[in-house]
């Protein structure tokens, strides 16, 4: 297809486990977002890469959380040892340049048990 | 920093108007975005400003004043299936308000 993926679309873990989502951006898109959301609320921004590199990492709330973007296109967010807290719905988001508008994959709805 | 502000929820009639305002304070402008998000699907683009003025598009309508930070979504003849959340996003990298969630009612 031609938009936005992510997987898994729903991950049910235990607390303490080791967690990663994917996100396969649109191809060509040079801006990759990572965001999450909770019930109610607007997305957070966790951390937005341009190309293979990450332009703003603020977002991240602690060093549990980490991103890749190896070769420019798809993207891994990685969890450790996750906490009831970090359960949530995972959106990533691509665009063909920062400040251009975006387009979302269907998220990963995480529940940490 | 960043802070936006949007009111949380509003509720509005079957074929009225509706405007959404949207209030920021950031240290790098880019454009302001409106999104718009049904429950448990993921947010839509709907439009965007990056000049003072109004942007039209169809039944929705978007404003920016950049020297007083204010931005606002007008939705015309409104629709019940215009029932969703809508978003206002600012900067490169595009952080989100909490957004409004619009009820349409009959």
């Amino acid at each position: 297809g031609a938009g936005v993926s992510q997987t898994p679309s729903n991950k049910v873990t235990e607390k303490g486990k080791y967690v990663e989502l994917r996100c396969d951006p649109i191809s060509g898109h040079t801006a990759l977002y990572w965001y999450r959301q909770s019930l109610g609320q607007g997305p957070e921004f966790l951390i937005y890469f341009q190309g293979t590199g990450a332009a703003d990492d603020s977002g991240l709330p602690n060093d549990r959380f980490f991103a890749v973007r190896p070769e420019g296109s798809v993207s891994t967010l990685k969890i450790q040892r996750t906490e009831r807290g970090d359960s949530a719905v995972y959106l990533c988001a691509s665009s063909l340049d920062p400040g251009q508008p975006q387009h979302f994959g269907d998220g990963t709805r995480l529940s940490i048990l | 920093g960043q802070n936006i502000d949007q009111p949380t929820e509003m509720t509005a009639t079957e074929g009225a108007i509706v405007q959404i305002n949207c209030t920021y304070q950031t240290s790098g402008f880019n454009g302001l975005f409106w999104y718009q998000q049904h429950a448990g699907e993921a947010p839509t683009f709907l439009s965007y400003n990056v000049l003072d003025g109004l942007e039209e598009k169809g039944r929705f309508s978007s404003f920016l004043s950049r020297s007083k930070g204010y931005s606002y979504l007008l939705l015309k003849e409104l629709q019940m299936k215009d029932s969703a959340s809508y978003l206002c996003a600012v900067g490169g990298d595009m952080r989100f308000g909490a957004g409004t969630r619009l009820t349409v009612k009959p």
